[in-house]
């Protein structure tokens, strides 16, 4: 079973400022990897996908890389709707079960 | 638009069974995989379960495998989760959630409560 870890689990910063969140998985990994957006009360939203790739209509201050253990999602210049929790997940090959990371919180410094 | 609208939470006692359903629209049902993934309050997301497009195939999380079955009707453009043995450790927002390209959930439903408690 593999495993995610997210880092930090909180990140505080300010409007404006660059985010750089850590996903690091327990072995090595496709880069089926995707990162989503949750603000409270809502609904995830996907993000990024194949590790760097955003999704339709997200801004291109989200971006995200990586390969085998260790993926990064960045957001420039932090926007006011930004400030959320994010997660990634990845799935296995064989058999083909997801796995979501615990999660880090952006929130306002 | 594409659409995901999931129903059936409730408060339910444990040991006892619920079924949820996510009905589809804006987009060719048939043609996507299926997921169920949950959030307990306060906690983060937690995958459940995957159906095939054609429903031929399904996988499980451990936590819920022998209990829980996800099935689909693509006449109907709904997906389902049977819940059985519900346990007060299932309370949850439940979603549905397409399954888009290459591993990830590109559309998520606004989830139903579902609360195992006696």
């Amino acid at each position: 079973e593999i495993v995610l870890t997210q880092s930090p689990a909180t990140l505080s910063l300010s409007p404006g400022e660059r985010a750089t969140l850590s996903c690091r998985a327990s072995q090595s990994v496709s880069t089926y990897l995707a990162w989503y957006q949750q603000n409270p009360g809502q609904a995830p939203r996907l993000l990024i996908y194949d590790a760097s790739t955003r999704a339709t209509g997200i801004p291109a201050r989200f971006s995200g890389s990586g390969s085998g253990t260790d993926f990064t999602l960045t957001i420039n210049s932090l926007e006011p709707e930004d400030f959320a929790v994010y997660y990634c997940q990845l799935r296995s090959s064989r058999p083909p079960l997801f796995t979501f990371g615990p999660g880090t919180k952006v929130d306002i410094k | 638009q594409v659409q995901l609208v999931e129903s059936g939470g409730g408060v339910v006692q444990p040991g006892r069974s619920l079924r949820l359903s996510c009905g589809a629209s804006g987009f060719t049902f048939s043609d996507y995989g299926m997921h169920w993934v949950r959030q307990a309050p306060g906690k983060g997301l937690e995958w459940v379960a995957i159906i095939w497009h054609d429903g031929t195939n399904n996988y499980y999380a451990d936590s819920v495998k022998g209990r829980f079955t996800i099935s689909r009707d693509n006449s109907k453009n709904t997906l389902y989760l049977q819940m059985n043995s519900l346990r007060v450790e299932d309370t949850a927002v439940y979603f549905c959630a397409r399954g888009g390209v290459l591993a990830a959930l590109d559309i998520w439903g606004q989830g139903t409560m579902v609360t195992v408690s006696s």
